[in-house]
């Protein structure tokens, strides 16, 4: 059974940079993977915030940066600001329609 | 703009149903698929299965096989989850997605559904 592994926790300093990853249990993350990122805040529906690895979503400021590090998917935030204290989830395309998400990572900016 | 929105919240007894409704507008209905995710109480995203908004073939991931049903009414732009024999543990908020093609884009606002004698 193939499991998508984030962080489940994370922690970054106003201002600061942190990245969170995105990997799989068997075997490496690449594009071909088309990896997302959703950020969720209580009681709200996740929004968008890349899809393609790379790709920012409308509105989404550029300091949210997505890449492929190493075996893994990865999110980028550089200056974190408050209002980024959310949950984040990435998704993996597995084929024939098929998704599957992480577990999510809890974000603190304290 | 495309937009997703879905029915209200849901109180049901276990052993019940429940249709969850999805209204797309902003883009041509069957154009793209159609995606549901789950999350319990607390809980992570759940990726539950699509369906082809095309030709209504649906497709449901592991767990999601039986008791759950998703549908179409093409006439209206609507997507449909139907979960019968309701149990405790399928109390969740219930999204509809779109896949337009490798990427998860537009998300509902989502249902809650409890299931509580």
């Amino acid at each position: 059974q193939t499991v998508v592994t984030q962080e489940p926790s994370f922690s970054v300093s106003p201002g600061g940079t942190v990245t969170l990853t995105c990997g799989l249990s068997s075997g490496s993350v690449s594009t071909n993977y088309y990896p997302s990122w959703y950020q969720q805040t209580p009681g709200q529906a996740p929004r968008t915030l890349m899809y393609s690895t790379n790709t920012r979503s409308s509105g989404v400021p550029d300091r949210f940066s997505g890449s492929i590090l190493g075996h893994k998917a990865a999110l980028t935030i550089t200056g974190a600001q408050a209002d980024d204290e959310s949950d984040y989830y990435c998704v993996l395309y597995m084929g024939s329609g098929t998704w599957l998400f992480g577990g999510g990572t809890k974000l603190t900016v304290l | 703009q495309v937009q997703l929105v879905q029915s209200g919240s849901e109180l049901k007894k276990p052993g019940a149903s429940v249709k969850v409704s999805c209204k797309a507008s902003g883009y041509t209905f069957t154009t793209y698929a159609m995606n549901w995710v789950r999350q319990a109480p607390g809980q992570g995203l759940e990726w539950m299965g699509w369906i082809n908004t095309n030709t209504g073939k649906p497709t449901y991931a592991q767990g999601f096989t039986g008791r759950f049903v998703f549908s179409l009414d093409t006439s209206v732009s609507t997507a449909h989850l139907q979960i019968s024999g309701l149990k405790a543990e399928d109390t969740a908020v219930y999204y509809c997605v779109r896949d337009r093609g490798q990427t998860l884009d537009y998300w509902g606002q989502g249902t809650l559904v409890t299931v509580s004698s």
